[in-house]
């Protein structure tokens, strides 16, 4: 079974458009995030949820908007897409316990912005 | 700059050869954690060292901690071309976040 799965695994758009990217785990874990990764490797996180709480948020333009239904999913959704966009973006998940130990990361969402 | 830089950013050996990886950073950690991230991949979790510790091993892979100089290393031990992926450190810095370096590219050239 796999443990974080994300949909979909690419997504190609045009520039302006309104897209969303879903995340799920069935590890039991109590926190997500959204990370991207650009194309020199850098891999740079974007929020964190906690028990469907907001912990973090990078500095990341308020066009990208998570929002995390349930401890297990935590969706992101992106409006008005800009070619600065174009990364892979990664879901994960770990179980927080007042600490952060071992994430678990999905297989990545390429996003290519036209 | 960021937190973690790996170093070499990229190196090439021979399978059978031992390859390592270090890891720089700026700020006083809890933990540091190495990550593999096989082409088209998601990161996967290898290894979590505390800021207390100073080695960890586990199977082929040796983890050091010098907290003293802030760096950490990684070795994989008799190479296979299986372990052609990149690297990251990844570091725990409070804030309920890990900060990740670049990431080291290993090439295992049969």
């Amino acid at each position: 079974d796999t443990a974080v799965s994300q949909t979909p695994k690419y997504l190609v758009t045009q520039m302006g458009n309104d897209k969303s990217i879903k995340c799920e785990q069935n590890l039991g874990h109590d926190t997500m995030y959204w990370y991207k990764q650009d194309s020199k490797k850098f891999l740079k996180i974007m929020f964190s949820y906690n028990n469907k709480e907001l912990i973090i948020n990078e500095t990341v333009p308020n066009r990208f908007s998570p929002k995390s239904p349930d401890k297990a999913h935590l969706n992101l959704h992106i409006n008005s897409l800009e070619l600065g966009d174009s990364a892979v973006y990664f879901c994960a998940s770990t179980n927080q316990g007042g600490g952060v130990y071992e994430q678990y990361f999905g297989p990545g969402t390429r996003l290519t912005v036209t | 700059s960021q937190q973690g830089e790996e170093d070499p950013q990229a190196l090439s050996i021979q399978e059978g050869e031992n390859a390592t990886m270090n890891c720089s950073y700026k700020t006083s950690i809890n933990n540091l954690q190495w990550y593999r991230q096989n082409s088209g991949r998601g990161l996967v979790h290898l290894i979590l060292i505390r800021s207390n510790e100073r080695e960890k091993h586990s199977g082929r892979l040796r983890v050091t901690l010098d907290t003293s100089k802030k760096s950490s290393s990684l070795l994989i031990t008799a190479s296979r071309a299986a372990d052609t992926a990149s690297y990251f450190c990844a570091t725990d810095v409070g804030a309920q976040k890990l900060v990740f370096g670049q990431g080291t590219r290993l090439t295992i050239n049969p």
